[in-house]
């Protein structure tokens, strides 16, 4: 299997709701990646997850909220989003072997609408 | 921060012709890897070169890299409409630590029409 999955496929909320981003994979990989992409533009990193503790925080504002619960899952959970916020969330993995990072496979993304 | 710039930002050829995108980046590398994307959806990895290989194939794919003017380029030989495309250069950063941190370069358009 490799397949990385997202859902929800497509998401709206209000400013003051508490929603969840959810991505699986079963490829057994050992670092996992949120991803934000705006139109037109490349994909921005927003966290890293390595061997399920998070390596990464790109300086990311506390709205979103990271959690890997276990080696095969990765959440990304909003609360209190703002307009600009409304992005594709991309989750991808990659295998790992000492240190030494292979090639990452994505999600198909979670559209994100915030009003 | 911005580590690849693409060109062209856009490229529009026939099908059966050849594309060729260049990458270019700021910093040492580990690897510079090329990713495709079709409208809105996720990424698909192409191929990877490592920092001490010059030129890798993969089928239609040819990759370059030249280290000393921290440059790649991406062809794409006998083009097919399927290959429509956005197309990635990103690159894994020698200084990151190896934490597997990708920074895409802008990205370059691709349409190939029939």
């Amino acid at each position: 299997d490799t397949e990385v999955t997202q859902t929800p496929k497509h998401l709206v909320m209000g400013m003051t709701n508490k929603k969840s981003l959810k991505c699986e994979q079963h490829m057994g990989h050992r670092a996992m990646y949120w991803y934000k992409q705006k139109a037109k533009k490349p994909p921005e990193l927003m966290f890293v997850y390595s061997y399920e503790k998070l390596s990464i925080n790109e300086s990311v504002p506390s709205r979103f909220s990271p959690e890997c619960p276990n080696s095969s899952l990765l959440n990304l959970h909003l609360h209190a989003l703002q307009p600009e916020d409304s992005a594709l969330y991309l989750c991808a993995s990659s295998q790992e072997t000492s240190g030494s990072y292979d090639e990452q496979f994505f999600g198909p993304g979670t559209r994100l609408t915030v009003l | 921060s911005q580590q690849g710039e693409e060109d062209p930002q856009a490229l529009s050829i026939q099908e059966g012709e050849n594309a060729t995108m260049n990458c270019s980046y700021k910093t040492s590398i580990n690897n510079l890897q090329w990713y495709r994307q079709n409208s809105g959806r996720g990424l698909v990895h192409l191929i990877l070169i490592r920092s001490n290989e010059r030129e890798k194939h993969s089928g239609r794919l040819r990759v370059t890299l030249d280290t000393s003017k921290k440059s790649s380029s991406l062809l794409i030989t006998a083009s097919r409409a399927a290959d429509t495309a956005s197309y990635f250069c990103a690159t894994d950063a020698f200084g990151s630590g190896n934490t597997g941190k990708l920074i895409f370069g802008q990205g370059t358009t691709l349409q190939v029409k029939p």
